[in-house]
């Protein structure tokens, strides 16, 4: 059974880096399959797509975040990362890892993380 | 990023039929998934490919998309099935999330 869990700090001040990391079990995020992502989610809000990187480490990001966004792979931890730089408040929100399937001519975000809230505050 | 639209609610009567629309440009002729997230959890897929149901999700789950809009049907709605859904697309290299639709089984 695939299993994504998220880690990291819960608090974050404005104008610092915000870091994440996803730790993947029952698969392998050197697989060529699939895509490996980050969603957020502001608190009673709905979901942002912010990026994702494949096995071979090329990655795409929302474009409204792309300035910021860094996310890299460790296949030697089975891990993937995010790094937001220059947090406001804005960024304050519930971020998920998650796996995006690519199959038969169609993706979709099959298994997911739990979660982690990440609030921006000095 | 590519931008869906969704009502902010809907309501059923249990064993009723609920539908839960999801427009955006050109819609029909991209790809729709459906989520699934209730209080405090993950996002559940319920529909990938507009209209396929991964395994164990109920039959009474279905989706259609044609035009501009897709659809999330939920035929003989139960309790369980309050919750927030959630449509979502790809515009060549950018996803999309609708904003959701809060469905509330009366």
């Amino acid at each position: 059974q695939v299993q994504l869990q998220e880690s990291g700090p819960g608090l974050v001040k404005p104008s610092e880096t915000l870091s994440l990391t996803c730790t993947v079990s029952g698969d392998s995020v050197s697989s060529g399959r699939y895509f490996w992502s980050w969603i957020r989610q502001p608190p009673g809000k709905g979901l942002e797509w912010v990026g994702y990187i494949l096995y071979s480490g090329s990655t795409n990001y929302n474009p409204s975040l792309k300035s910021r966004v860094t996310i890299s792979l460790d296949t030697s931890k089975n891990q993937f990362s995010l790094k937001l730089s220059s947090v406001t408040a804005a960024d304050t929100a519930v971020y998920y890892c998650a796996r995006e399937t690519l199959a038969a001519g169609t993706r979709y975000f099959d298994y997911w993380g739990q979660g982690t809230l990440v609030t921006v505050s000095s | 990023s590519y931008e869906l639209t969704q009502p902010p609610s809907v309501s059923v009567s249990p064993g009723q039929t609920a539908s839960i629309t999801c427009s955006g440009d050109k819609l029909g002729d991209k790809y729709a998934c459906w989520y699934q997230q209730k209080p405090g959890q993950s996002p559940l897929l319920v529909i990938y490919r507009d209209t396929k149901r991964p395994s164990g999700i109920p039959e009474r789950f279905s989706g259609s998309n044609s035009g501009n809009t897709a659809t999330l049907t939920i035929s003989g709605t139960q309790a369980a099935d309050e919750a927030d859904y959630f449509c979502q697309a790809w515009d060549t290299t950018t996803a999309g999330f609708g904003g959701g639709t809060k469905l509330t089984v009366l």
